[in-house]
């Protein structure tokens, strides 16, 4: 089945510096990707949507400034924490939506990246 | 976004069938019914979706109400891989995907 992959699946920086996580489809081209957060023993929470060649979508309360996501290609999502706080410490995950007819098809996540902010 | 309500949590035994029930009253004609689960440290993964009819996979069946405005997650022999976080979720189109809570689900040896 379809794949997504995401790199790296765990990174430890220091506060101030920018991380960047990559996501990519890997068999099929993915137009639009999804970004959510997780934290310990809650639910995922959608960050933005992803447009390929497009800016990206944000949801209410988060900040686009900080949160930078760059879909340049149909099978590459990235997004980069800028000037990383302990409190963006979290589980970062990306997803892609495969066929199926009207677009209702299922969506394939990665595996996850943990970062931790020292 | 329509919601959903699920238990918090759920236990059941290694073998017997679970029964995850979810319900969305307000659902609209054009949502789709998808469920997908969470093991720990990992990304969620798909088990199932529907519209209006049951739905069978190799993974589990999907029951919908009538009325859909309920829909029960059937995992027909459980075993100790399924204990995860199953989440049930409304879909409409190519529209983002909103997680709720889910329901934890423990099996027992």
């Amino acid at each position: 089945g379809a794949v997504v992959s995401q790199h790296p699946s765990r990174v430890i920086c220091k506060s101030g510096t920018s991380v960047k996580i990559e996501c990519r489809s890997l068999d099929f081209q993915a137009t639009t990707m999804f970004w959510y957060r997780q934290f310990p023993k809650k639910s995922l929470m959608l960050m933005a949507t992803s447009n390929e060649g497009s800016k990206a979508t944000y949801e209410q309360g988060v900040e686009k400034d900080k949160f930078l996501i760059n879909h340049a290609s149909l099978t590459l999502s990235t997004l980069t924490v800028t000037s990383a706080h302990p409190e963006d410490s979290s589980f970062y995950i990306c997803s892609a939506r495969g066929g199926g007819r009207g677009g209702t098809g299922e969506l394939f996540f990665g595996e996850g990246s943990r970062l931790t902010v020292l | 976004d329509a919601k959903t309500t699920q238990p918090n949590s759920m236990e059941s035994n290694e073998e017997e069938p679970v029964h995850l029930p979810c319900n969305h009253s307000t659902i609209s004609g054009t949502d789709y019914i998808h469920w997908y689960r969470q093991l720990p440290s990992q990304g969620p993964e798909y088990v199932i979706h529907g519209l209006t009819s049951n739905v069978n996979n190799r993974m589990a069946s999907l029951a919908i109400a009538e009325d859909r405005k309920s829909s029960t997650l059937i995992l027909h022999r459980a075993t100790l891989r399924d204990a995860a976080v199953y989440y049930c979720i409304l879909v409409q189109g190519a529209q983002k995907l909103v997680f709720g809570q889910g329901t934890r689900l423990t099996i027992n040896p």
